[in-house]
């Protein structure tokens, strides 16, 4: 089946950039949605399909999808970005089942 | 306003049997595929199964598949999901998402609160 690998965590200041990279065999061919999910609370839809935002969702957040690698960036990072994130694919060779990477831990400074 | 609203969570013993649904609201549930999603305490988020929207198609994760089964009442806008053989690893809080665009490959727009399901003698 198919594997998407994320860091565990990663620290930003507020005000920088925080970069999430989610890692998949071939990642590029698929598209990959964001999840943003706050202590308590259900996820929520940040990107979709590699780059697209949902409304609602600030600019501050975007996305990319190339090779192996697919990365969720938030510009100008605010207290409030503090969560998890999850990526996810859909692995169409494995009927149609839903991945989600481990998930990364965001930590504002 | 897009609305899911689980329930039937609750405690039950190993090799017990447990039955989820999933109200929706606001918006055309027979245009959509849904899914199920849990996520054990402390850990990540685990695609369970889903299911098209004429119930005709339905997919499982695994470590499910022969136990669980996903099914969809359109007339009355619910989702279930009924879960048989239950394991302490099946403890969770299962959340239930809606697949955008009417298609199977699709990002989960929109999710419930979440139900938790506890395993355990």
């Amino acid at each position: 089946s198919y594997v998407l690998t994320q860091p565990p965590s990663v620290s930003v200041a507020p005000g920088k950039t925080a970069r999430i990279t989610c890692g998949g065999n071939n990642i590029g061919s698929k598209s990959v949605h964001w999840y943003q999910q706050k202590p308590g609370q259900a996820p929520v839809l940040v990107i979709y399909y590699d780059s697209d935002r949902p409304s609602g969702i600030p600019e501050r957040f975007s996305g990319s999808n190339s090779g192996n690698t697919a990365t969720l960036t938030i510009s100008r990072v605010e207290a409030g970005d503090e969560a998890d994130y999850y990526c996810q694919v859909w692995d169409s060779s494995s009927d149609h089942q839903a991945v989600f990477g481990g998930g990364t831990k965001l930590t504002v400074l | 306003e897009v609305q899911l609203v689980e329930s039937g969570g609750g405690l039950v013993q190993p090799g017990g049997s447990l039955r989820l649904s999933c109200a929706a609201s606001g918006f055309t549930f027979s245009s959509y595929w849904m899914s199920w999603v849990r996520q054990a305490p402390g850990k990540g988020l685990e695609w369970v199964a889903n299911i098209k929207q004429d119930g005709s198609e339905k997919y499982y994760v695994d470590s499910v598949k022969g136990r669980f089964t996903i099914s969809r009442d359109n007339a009355k806008n619910s989702l279930y999901l009924q879960m048989n053989s239950l394991r302490a690893e099946d403890t969770a809080v299962y959340y239930c998402a809606r697949a955008g665009f009417g298609v199977v490959i699709a990002p989960f727009d929109y999710w419930g609160q979440g139900t938790l399901v506890t395993v355990s003698s």
